[in-house]
């Protein structure tokens, strides 16, 4: 069956970075895409933007550019995401999510990964 | 970017009620319209694409319809594991942008 299994909870300090994990299995990898999706506490859900795993091709949400990086390693078929520069309104729950095949719906998801910013 | 708007913004309704939800866009997405079911601490569960196609393995008691800006879900019969919060998302132009969701409570 399909799993996404993201990394664990993270504390970062303003100004830092942070890369979360999302490893995938039970499917081709590079058959579909990854979405990376957010939700502040108490929050509504916010898309970040996706990378194909086939190709690595990208694309951000506006908001992000310049901040955000989404890359992925083929070979133990897991998925990144890496947000620069954080601010205490980057504290949220960040989930990764596969495509249900060439329509970008988010079909599935992992069970998401708190990062908290405080100084 | 595509504003979502669902309303209403919470609803409290009763085991066995029939319950509609609205989500319109600030333009038309065709029916690249798309449904999630949130409960508290968990991710988002993915119900109905493309404005109506159930999610295998989702209750038929679940019904998205709708085209162009105005779309609806209707849930016919509410079950106790209904109660959640219920997102809609437009995937007709990046950024996919979804509603603010709509808080389903038992009255």
């Amino acid at each position: 069956q399909v799993q996404l299994v993201q990394s664990g909870a993270e504390v970062k300090k303003p100004g830092a970075s942070v890369k979360v994990s999302c490893k995938a299995s039970g499917y081709t990898f590079t058959s579909y895409t990854i979405t990376w999706v957010r939700q502040a506490p108490g929050q509504g859900l916010e898309w970040m933007g996706w990378i194909s795993a086939y190709n690595g091709n990208t694309n951000y949400a506006q908001k992000f550019q310049g901040r955000v990086t989404m890359t992925t390693d083929t070979s133990t078929s897991t998925a990144y995401m890496e947000l620069r520069s954080l601010r205490s309104d980057d504290t949220a729950a960040y989930y990764c999510a596969r495509d249900l095949g060439g329509n970008y719906v988010m079909g599935y998801w992992g069970q998401g990964t708190l990062v908290t910013v405080s100084s | 970017d595509i504003q979502m708007t669902q309303s209403p913004a919470s609803l409290s309704a009763s085991v066995g009620d029939r319950v509609t939800i609205t989500c319109r866009a600030s333009q038309s997405i065709s029916s690249y319209l798309n449904w999630y079911q949130q409960k508290p601490g968990k991710a988002p569960k993915f119900l109905i694409s493309a404005a109506s196609s159930l999610q295998s393995g989702v209750p038929s008691r679940f019904t998205g319809s709708g085209s162009g800006t105005d779309f609806t879900l209707t849930i016919s019969s509410l079950q106790p594991e209904d109660f959640a919060t219920y997102y809609c998302q437009q995937s007709y132009s990046t950024p996919y942008t979804f509603g603010q969701g709509t808080k389903l409570e038992i009255k």
